[in-house]
């Protein structure tokens, strides 16, 4: 079975820094997707950025990227140039190709200070 | 753009009591599914499904039912609500690339 395990539950930031959040997985499979989503306290949950699990090519969108280790299956998230509006809980999950079925981590708080 | 769906956005219900969560996307997606979050546990599955007439359990089925008659919705029922089911209720669907696209998710307090 899959798993994703976050062990970061509270993180802070000052405002233009740069925060690293920690995700680990373990899956059976050669071939999955893993994602971060954010959930700003208006509740709704958005993807901040996917990475597929055959590309070695650290996914990048815009301040936000990732260090994909597959052998180590770490999957962090880079936020560069932190904002106040990156305040938010952030999400690391994880599915193979095969289900579409997506496993969540417990999540991170992260706080942006000014 | 509607996307997916939820309703309703809150509800209050008393120990015992049946209700339905309901779930629609205009997507055509095939894969629908129905997280719980609650503090410290992140989103966990209850039920998914891969297409119409097909439903499967995820990581906490227990105490709650669905059916997918048609590609577009994806009812969740609770038959006789506890306490324990108090939590934020999401429903997601996805297209074959695994990225879930969410609906706003459903405050249910059980009393």
């Amino acid at each position: 079975a899959q798993t994703v395990t976050q062990s970061q539950p509270e993180m802070s930031v000052q405002e233009a820094e740069t925060v690293t959040l920690s995700c680990t997985y373990d899956t059976s499979e050669n071939n999955y997707y893993l994602f971060w989503y954010k959930q700003p306290p208006s509740r709704q949950m958005i993807l901040v950025i996917r990475q597929e699990a055959y590309k070695q090519q650290n996914a990048t969108e815009n301040r936000f990227s990732v260090n994909f280790q597959k052998a180590a299956k770490s999957f962090s998230l880079k936020i560069s140039d932190s904002q106040l509006g990156d305040t938010a809980m952030y999400f690391c999950a994880s599915t193979d190709y095969n289900t579409d079925k997506l496993i969540f981590g417990t999540g991170t708080r992260l706080q942006v200070f000014p | 753009n509607a996307g997916v769906t939820q309703t309703p956005k809150f509800q209050v219900l008393k120990t015992g009591q049946s209700m339905t969560l309901q779930c629609a996307q205009d997507m055509n997606h095939e894969y629908m599914s129905w997280y719980r979050q609650d503090p410290g546990m992140g989103l966990r599955l209850i039920h998914y499904s891969v297409g119409a007439g097909i439903t499967d359990q995820g990581e906490v089925p227990n105490g709650y039912n669905v059916s997918r008659s048609t590609t577009e919705d994806f009812p969740l029922r609770l038959l006789s609500a506890a306490p324990s089911q108090t939590s934020v209720y999401f429903c997601a669907s996805s297209r074959s690339t695994g990225e879930l696209f969410f609906g706003e998710g459903s405050r249910l307090t059980v009393l």
